[in-house]
């Protein structure tokens, strides 16, 4: 296990499409955060889970976002009907419960035309 | 609104300067303060850690200095050489469980050889 996984690393989408992204975390942390960072600013925090349970949501997650952890494993984070405000990267980390350090994916960049 | 003020946002350093900058933050419910480093292209990558409970932590050229009183942080990177050049970004998160980041705007530092 060489770390966190993100897949794509780059995706282009029309405005008004969906588009769904994966997350693979290092396999014995348990604690899976999702992260958006725009250009020039550090991330921010969208959404965590421990094990399958999304235990917390930021108020910048519309209605539009959502994200899932099925097996307590990989994640998803859906963005539907994207507009040219989401483009941005979307960054996943992850931990052990109890830990305070993160490990981050390399992330998904997304661009919205 | 940031929770984690940062400052400078850009630096630029000679081979074996001193590098420092600066973090602000306002919640004292904050117990843990990571710095990151991050390459173009790439997820921000764990760099050094502190807790409130010490004033000064250091690992190899990088140290960091914490001020309870004036809610203050820095990091300084001695000797610093090129392959130092990466954006860097404050962190803070509370304790009690609850382990999302708040993250500074991030300092792009350049060191010229």
């Amino acid at each position: 296990d060489t770390g966190v996984s993100q897949d794509p690393r780059h995706k282009i989408t029309k405005r008004g499409q969906n588009v769904t992204f994966r997350c693979d975390p290092i396999s014995e942390h348990n604690r899976l955060y999702w992260y958006r960072q725009t250009l020039g600013q550090g991330p921010e925090f969208l959404t965590y889970f421990q094990n399958e349970a999304q235990l917390e949501k930021s108020r910048l997650l519309s209605d539009r976002f959502s994200a899932e952890r099925p097996k307590g494993s990989f994640s998803t984070l859906e963005i539907q009907r994207t507009e040219q405000g989401d483009s941005a990267m979307y960054l996943c980390a992850s931990s052990l419960a109890g830990g305070r350090g993160y490990t981050f994916g390399s992330g998904t960049r997304l661009t919205v035309v | 609104q940031q929770q984690v003020k940062q400052s400078p946002q850009s630096l630029i350093v000679q081979k074996g300067g001193i590098s420092i900058i600066n973090c602000a933050y306002e919640n004292t419910a904050f117990d843990y303060f990571p710095w990151y480093q991050q390459f173009p292209g790439k997820g921000p990558a764990l760099l050094i850690a502190i807790r409130p409970d010490v004033s000064e932590k250091k690992e190899g050229r990088f140290t960091i200095s914490f001020n309870k009183s004036a809610k203050q942080f820095s990091l300084h990177i001695m000797d610093s050489q090129p392959g130092d050049s990466a954006t860097y970004f404050c962190a803070a998160s509370p304790g009690s469980n609850d382990y999302k980041l708040s993250f500074g705007a991030g300092t792009t530092v350049t060191v010229r050889a």
